[in-house]
């Protein structure tokens, strides 16, 4: 079964001070890995994809990065406005339709 | 360009009872999903539409969950009866991609909240 786990499950930063989030996934023959922000009463706001390890992605302070098991996003000099729940998804394995299976999240607070 | 739309934001019902929740995609998106997302959890796919087919409805609780997609625009999602373990924020999303085609780009309702009591 296609999994993904993302690590911590909290986290909370002072405002200026750098951090990684972290996503590591099981399935056979990934076809890509992608990030969401989901602030609270809101649905997911996607972020980035990443298709192949080595790949990276930037978008203001986030930068998401892909290795063979894992996803990594580096948050930059974080402000108060980037406290979010960040989450994780992967496309099913199997053949056919994509679905995503989402992680259960990172929740970021960024203190002033 | 408007987002995806959804109705009520927020129903509480008793177990037992019945809710319809609706959704109104982006304009020219032909694939739906709808996504329940409980307290702590990342959302997890009841059903997915591609026009007003389903492409899969796997995860779907048949026995109490139901869902429908008219002319390949709007849908609603039912529950009936509805149980203590239904409460959660169901999300609507949408994609210009068909299915079986890049899918990681959705975009997402605010989603409707409901608890059951």
């Amino acid at each position: 079964e296609d999994q993904v786990t993302q690590s911590p499950e909290a986290l909370r930063l002072q405002e200026g001070e750098s951090s990684s989030l972290n996503c590591s996934y099981t399935v056979s023959g990934l076809r890509g890995l992608f990030w969401y922000r989901q602030d609270p009463g809101k649905g997911p706001e996607f972020l980035f994809t990443l298709y192949s390890a080595g790949e990276e992605k930037e978008k203001e302070r986030l930068k998401a990065t892909l290795t063979k098991k894992e996803s990594f996003l580096h948050i930059t000099a974080p402000k108060p406005e980037d406290s979010a729940t960040y989450l994780c998804a992967v496309p099913d394995s199997g053949a056919g339709s994509y679905q995503l299976t989402f992680g259960k999240g990172t929740k970021l607070s960024v203190i002033p | 360009e408007a987002g995806v739309a959804q109705s009520p934001r927020y129903k509480i019902i008793e177990k037992r009872q019945s809710v319809a929740f609706w959704c109104n995609p982006i304009s020219g998106h032909a694939t739906l999903y709808w996504y329940q997302q409980i307290l702590g959890q990342g959302p997890k796919l009841l059903i997915q539409f591609q026009n007003n087919g389903v492409v899969d409805d796997s995860q779907l609780p048949k026995d109490r969950f139901s869902a429908e997609r008219l002319k390949g625009v709007d849908s609603t999602l039912k529950i009936q009866p509805a149980k203590l373990e239904d409460s959660a924020v169901y999300l609507c999303a949408s994609s210009p991609y068909p299915s079986g085609g890049f899918a990681g780009e959705l975009f997402f309702g605010e989603g409707s909240r409901l608890t059951v009591l």
